[in-house]
């Protein structure tokens, strides 16, 4: 079956540093979505990516999604206390409504 | 309204007990699910509805047995849990199945 794989399982960083977590799948993706989970939280929405090559910014946040549609990446420039959460990257399933998650990426932010 | 609510926020029930949890969305969302995520792991989805009708069972046990009363409404049914069953259950809702999810609060269970 689809496997989305995420890496690293952690990351710890000073404030100000960047960070980067990637994405990727066994299988190529029609689109890739990617959440966030503060501690003790639920999971929101932050971007869906769905174009081959497709690049998307959201202030300091850059979203990729790979040429070949099996990757994708997020890329945090000068990391802040707020971005302390998980980020999780989600692939649709082969069945109509599932959705694969990524394992997850835990960033924790030293002030 | 763009949000989901989920009751009760905390729930401790034991093995023999029956309780129900509960979720809503006012968006006009036609797909609901329902996951189950344990620590330090990736929400784990349990059952897919779209339409009010029960599209995806991800062979979850008998033990949870969801519901659909109307297009906003989606219980989650307990009866006879184990303690591994203890757990953040999160109800999703999107547009359908090809949109982002937006996730309630979650319900954290324990199971004695």
């Amino acid at each position: 079956g689809q496997q989305v794989m995420q890496i690293p399982q952690y990351q710890h960083v000073q404030e100000g540093e960047d960070f980067t977590t990637y994405c990727n799948s066994s299988t190529t993706l029609s689109n890739i979505q990617w959440y966030k989970q503060r501690p003790g939280g639920h999971p929101v929405f932050l971007i869906q990516l769905v174009k081959s090559g497709e690049v998307k910014k959201q202030k300091r946040l850059t979203f990729q999604f790979g040429e070949a549609k099996k990757n994708s990446s997020l890329h945090i420039t000068a990391t802040q206390t707020t971005d302390v959460g998980t980020y999780f990257c989600a692939g649709p399933g082969a069945n109509a409504g599932k959705s694969t998650f990524g394992d997850g990426t835990t960033l924790t932010v030293k002030p | 309204d763009t949000e989901v609510t989920q009751t009760p926020k905390h729930l401790v029930m034991g093995m023999t007990n029956k309780k129900s949890l509960k979720c809503e969305q006012h968006m006009g969302h036609r797909a609901m699910y329902w996951y189950k995520q344990k620590a330090k792991k990736p929400p784990e989805l349990m059952f897919v509805y779209s339409y009010e009708k029960l599209s995806i069972n991800e062979s979850v046990p008998s033990r949870f047995s969801p519901e659909c009363p109307n297009s906003s409404l989606l219980n989650l049914h307990l009866h006879a849990l184990q303690p591994e069953d203890s757990a953040l259950y999160l109800c999703a809702s999107s547009q359908d199945f090809h949109n982002e999810q937006f996730f309630g609060p979650g319900t954290r269970l324990t199971v004695l």
